[in-house]
């Protein structure tokens, strides 16, 4: 069935340093992927997308590429900051447009 | 742009009292949808909504949980009798496909 999986948090970064977060999905067809963004106390907040294999979803420092052969979506930035600390989705929806599948979500810690 | 619009932000009852979570989606979507988050189960889709008509419930954990959408502007969530296992942060989002889905800031349910 259709799924996504993330690597297990929590991730301890100090700031500055390299972000890689693992998102790997099993659907049908070709979906969209999404990543999603969840600040304490706050509802989640769309992060970037990508529509079609190739594309590179980009926002805020962050970039993730559409890797159909491998079927993944991982999640870097270059230098991180203590205000990326936050809960961090993968997410998928089909392409009917009716099946929107979350990932358990990684929580990230940035150390000043 | 309104985003989705959650009321009230928190709620503290008693176990057994009807609780009523209320969501006003973002005009011209014609998806909602109903989530729960708890730190054991993570982000749970409960159930979703296209044109106001209930598409997948299979997701509401048990008959003392309903929702409905009596238009395109507006949804609830009710809870009768509440238990304190409902205590969880319950989101609501909404979509126009085939774009991603807008999320309120959620409601802080509390069941004593």
């Amino acid at each position: 069935g259709n799924s996504v999986t993330q690597m297990e948090g929590p991730v301890t970064l100090s700031e500055e340093a390299f972000l890689t977060i693992n998102c790997t999905y099993t659907a049908t067809g070709y979906p969209s992927l999404f990543w999603y963004v969840q600040y304490p106390g706050e509802g989640l907040q769309l992060l970037l997308k990508a529509t079609k294999a190739d594309d590179k979803g980009s926002n805020k420092g962050f970039e993730a590429t559409y890797r159909k052969e491998t079927t993944s979506f991982h999640l870097e930035k270059g230098s991180v900051q203590v205000s990326d600390s936050a809960v961090y989705f993968c997410a998928f929806r089909d392409n009917y447009g009716q099946n929107f599948v979350f990932g358990p979500g990684t929580r990230l810690s940035v150390l000043p | 742009d309104a985003g989705v619009i959650q009321s009230p932000r928190h709620e503290v009852t008693e176990m057994g009292q009807e609780v009523t979570l209320r969501c006003k989606p973002i005009s011209g979507h014609d998806y909602l949808f109903w989530y729960r988050q708890t730190m054991m189960r993570g982000l749970e889709l409960l159930i979703y909504f296209n044109n106001n008509v209930p598409i997948d419930d299979s997701g509401m954990p048990e008959d003392r949980f309903s929702a409905k959408m009596p238009n395109a502007s507006f949804s609830t969530l009710k809870i009768q009798p509440s238990e304190p296992r409902d205590s969880a942060v319950y989101f609501c989002a909404s979509s126009l496909i085939p774009g991603p889905q807008h999320f309120g800031d959620g409601t802080r349910l509390s069941i004593l």
